[in-house]
């Protein structure tokens, strides 16, 4: 089994329409991300979390919110969807290695269309 | 100016050859680096770290970082048409409040023909 997986992988929804993206992670990892990926992009942060009770912004939040229900579950709601927000959205983990440093392992994707 | 630029692409180059891909970032304080590569439609795979100046070799790829430049490169020797893929280079936050956060670049397409 997968280690990070994520539902549902592919979504077709209408504007105004409120979607809610989940992620789970078996790796045992603090650290939880959501990234969304345009072509030509690259991938840029949504949310963060570092432990259960840690939410942080990333870099592109506004018209998102997530939620971190427990250690290996976090998920992503885009409370009224809206097209520029099509796009394919990664959750990722990660945990500190005993060298202090921060691999990031990623789920599949979820492949977001917004009507 | 981006915090991780990458060279832009589209890099073409022929079966066993070297692909060299290149990556240049901002905060003088970032502490670790990573290569992921992406094929089309699925997720980031990492293919290197690297934390200290030098040279990092893993079979066929060798990571090279210059923290003095800010410059990080990915060497990918013998290259192979499985290489074909969008290579992205993503960098540490040097600490406080963003330590452990990702800066990606746009990514790199790598074409390896036969």
């Amino acid at each position: 089994d997968a280690d990070v997986t994520q539902t549902p992988r592919n979504r077709i929804t209408k504007t105004g329409k409120r979607i809610m993206l989940e992620c789970s992670q078996t790796k045992g990892h603090d650290r939880m991300y959501w990234y969304r990926q345009d072509p030509g992009l690259g991938l840029r942060l949504i949310y963060y979390s570092f432990d259960v009770k840690d939410i942080n912004k990333g870099e592109i939040s506004d018209g998102y919110s997530v939620s971190r229900q427990a250690q290996a579950k976090f998920s992503l709601s885009l409370e009224s969807a809206i097209p520029n927000q099509t796009a394919l959205y990664f959750c990722a983990t990660s945990d500190l290695s005993a060298s202090g440093y921060n691999t990031q392992y990623f789920g599949p994707g979820t492949r977001l269309t917004v009507l | 100016q981006k915090e991780v630029e990458q060279n832009s692409g589209p890099l073409s180059v022929p079966e066993g050859a070297i692909a060299s891909l290149n990556c240049t970032y901002s905060d003088r304080g970032s502490q670790s680096f990573f290569w992921y590569r992406q094929y089309s439609g699925k997720s980031p795979e990492l293919i290197m770290s690297i934390y200290s100046n030098g040279d990092k070799e893993d079979g066929r790829f060798t990571a090279q970082l210059n923290k003095a430049s800010q410059y990080v490169s990915l060497l990918i020797r013998d290259s192979q048409p499985s290489d074909s893929a969008t290579y992205l280079c993503a960098v540490t936050a040097a600490g406080g409040t963003s330590y452990g956060k990702l800066t990606f670049g746009q990514g790199t397409i790598l074409t390896v023909h036969p």
